[in-house]
């Protein structure tokens, strides 16, 4: 079976210290996504980022960026610069064809929380 | 652009009463639609999930339900709400092609007294 795991609950950091969220994963498919989302206080979650098994560039979008590692089962999101608005829950997720029949469904890591402090 | 609109954003509702919260999606057509909820340390249950009008998955036998009676509607609802549903329920919604992310409504606060 699929699973996620996010082993940092929670991260303190202070502003524009550099901060690496871990993410490692467990499928047995060869063709899987991985992805990442935030969840600010407000509580809605934002898509950030969906990267497939065939893909191990890593990706740089302004201050995140993301190095997907299939030796290691691991999708690490690291924030350069960390800024107070970075500070939410970030969730790690995997889709593969073996969601119980069914890809349509994302198996979520418990999610890390990280507070950027001023 | 595609939205999603989910409501109430908050609730309070006593124990044994009825619920239900609807989400709506605009700008696309046939999504798979789901529910989750996330109790209090962070974890998101999904709870139900949709592939068409009328089609519903459960995911976790519970005391809620879900129904959708229009393409880009979906409705979760309760006849008699229990202390252990409180929570956060979130409505989201996806391409219907294999491995999509997932789109999510701003969510329900809700709490049973």
């Amino acid at each position: 079976a699929q699973k996620v795991t996010q082993a940092q609950t929670e991260i303190s950091v202070v502003e524009k210290e550099d901060v690496t969220l871990d993410c490692v994963y467990e499928t047995r498919d060869t063709t899987y996504y991985l992805f990442w989302y935030k969840q600010p206080p407000s509580g809605e979650l934002v898509f950030l980022i969906r990267r497939n098994s065939f893909d191990e560039q890593n990706e740089i979008s302004g201050r995140y960026s993301w190095n997907f590692q299939k030796s290691t089962s691991s999708f690490n999101f690291t924030i350069t610069a960390s800024q107070v608005v970075d500070s939410a829950v970030y969730f790690c997720a995997l889709s593969d064809g073996n969601s119980g029949g069914s890809n349509y469904k994302l198996t979520f890591g418990k999610g890390t929380l990280l507070t950027v402090n001023p | 652009s595609q939205t999603i609109h989910q409501w109430p954003a908050t609730l309070v509702q006593p124990v044994g009463s009825p619920l239900s919260l609807e989400c709506t999606v605009e700008g696309t057509s046939n999504p798979n639609l789901y529910w989750y909820r996330q109790a209090a340390g962070r974890g998101l249950q999904l709870l139900f999930y949709s592939v068409g009008i009328g089609q519903i998955s459960s995911e976790v036998p519970q005391n809620l339900s879900a129904s959708r009676p229009q393409d880009r509607q979906f409705i979760l609802s309760s006849k008699k709400l229990l202390l252990s549903d409180s929570g956060f329920y979130l409505c989201a919604w996806s391409i219907r092609q294999f491995n999509q992310p997932q789109h999510f409504g701003d969510g329900t606060r809700l709490s049973i007294l």
